[in-house]
């Protein structure tokens, strides 16, 4: 089955920096990655997904990459503020059923 | 904007008694979850439902874990002897068809066996 890898755990970043989060997955025939972020005590929330027919996706200062050949992708915040701290989790859809597969999650603060 | 609701928000129980969580998923969604984040843990995968049947299972859920829906609007997880260790934040998530893959998330159950 899939297997979802996450890096870092953890990342802190100054008020205004970029953060990238990076994850791989093992089975290339998943083709849908979403990302979640989850503030404390509180449901995840999807806030960028890509599928695997497209290299790149962005959204304000949220964008997520695709390498499909290496297996992995990333999510990139620019201009990070406070707001943006909670933990961030990538997850891939495995193709041979309806299942998503989290990768672990990245805490992500934000120090003004 | 339409929601996953999931009730309780919180239970506690003794070990070895029976719990049922339930959640009322988007009401055109076809595709239900369920899964379990012990805390400060990853999300992991328990169940999927499609067609009033499990579609996919983890290995996490086993016999006493199961799964209805009941009456067409709810959709339940009922572990019948619960075990120290199913201490998790449990959430439901549904899809509204395979395509369409945006997976909501309900607000969670707080599950606490004593």
């Amino acid at each position: 089955g899939e297997n979802v890898e996450q890096h870092p755990s953890t990342l802190s970043v100054q008020e205004g920096d970029s953060a990238v989060i990076k994850c791989t997955y093992s089975d290339s025939a998943s083709n849908y990655f979403p990302w979640y972020k989850q503030e404390l005590g509180k449901r995840p929330q999807l806030i960028i997904d890509i599928r695997s027919n497209v290299g790149e996706k962005k959204d304000q200062r949220i964008a997520v990459t695709l390498n499909k050949t290496a297996k992995h992708f990333s999510l990139h915040i620019t201009e990070t503020q406070p707001e943006d701290s909670a933990v961030y989790f990538c997850a891939a859809r495995d193709n041979y059923g309806q299942n998503f597969v989290f990768g672990p999650g990245t805490r992500l603060s934000v120090l003004p | 904007e339409p929601e996953v609701t999931q009730t309780p928000s919180h239970q506690v129980t003794q070990m070895g008694q029976e719990v049922i969580l339930r959640c009322v998923p988007i009401s055109n969604h076809l595709y239900f979850y369920w899964y379990r984040q012990i805390l400060g843990q990853k999300v992991e995968f328990l169940v999927s439902f499609y067609n009033n049947e499990i579609s996919e299972k983890s290995e996490i859920f086993d016999d006493q874990f199961s799964v209805e829906r009941p009456d067409g609007s709810n959709f339940t997880l009922k572990i019948r002897s619960t075990k120290l260790e199913d201490s998790a934040m449990y959430f439901c998530a549904s899809i509204h068809t395979f395509m369409n893959t945006e997976a909501f998330f309900g607000q969670g159950t707080r599950l606490t066996v004593v």
